[in-house]
């Protein structure tokens, strides 16, 4: 069992480039987030998936975009990259609301 | 939102020492986990405890809720042990989502 999978593990981009982070689990969950994690800082909550075919704000969703792709996929779009967008991205997964969350490897994004 | 506190922010052992890990949280919740972030970054689950008490291995964790606070007990540390502890809560009125705390960064030293 893979989990949750996060495509790419690093990435650097210039500032205006454009990419998308790419995930999947394999566990049949209903729920998936992503997170960016601010050195210093806990993981804050940028956009959320609690059932497939629906997508809600976070607390940090501006200049990202997210595509609920199925039951197991879940991107995360940055437009136009800024150097505010410099972080570790991770993505979880769990089975429904108040339930236990599983982690991916995280995606290291850097921003010149 | 619900407000997550850890202390100590930072702590320094010996191998073979105790510690206790600290989490208040502002408001009730229905959801309590515990993780580890290893040095390379990974988020380890360590425990699942909107309240209660659990062991496993040398980690235990008891949370009481309705005095709003989890404490994660590490005994004879390890130097394996390194790396952040972050709690992270959830409530009715936390937008379906894990809240999380700024974490404890734990060395443990040999």
């Amino acid at each position: 069992n893979a989990g949750v999978t996060q495509t790419p593990k690093f990435q650097v981009l210039k500032t205006g480039q454009s990419m998308t982070l790419q995930c999947a689990q394999d566990m049949n969950h209903n729920s998936m987030y992503w997170y960016r994690q601010d050195p210093g800082m806990g993981l804050r909550l940028i956009y959320y998936s609690a059932s497939e075919g629906t997508t809600d704000k976070g607390e940090v969703p501006n200049g990202y975009n997210v595509s609920r792709l199925n039951k197991r996929e879940f991107s995360l779009r940055l437009e136009s990259a800024a150097p505010s967008q410099t972080s570790v991205y991770f993505c979880a997964s769990r089975r429904d609301s108040v339930t236990e969350a599983f982690f991916g490897q995280g995606t290291r994004l850097t921003v010149v | 939102g619900i407000q997550v506190e850890q202390s100590p922010p930072d702590l320094i052992l010996q191998e073979g020492a105790n510690s206790t890990l600290r989490c208040n949280f502002s408001d009730s919740v229905n959801n309590l986990q515990w993780f580890h972030q290893n040095p390379w970054g990974q988020l380890i689950n360590l425990f699942y405890i909107p309240s209660g008490t659990k062991q496993n291995g040398r980690l235990s964790a008891t949370t009481v809720a309705t005095e709003r606070y989890s404490l994660l007990y590490i005994s004879s540390s390890q130097t394996t042990d390194s790396g952040v502890y972050f709690c992270a809560v959830e409530n009715s009125n936390s937008g379906y989502a894990l809240n999380f705390g700024k974490g404890t960064s734990l060395l443990v030293t040999p």
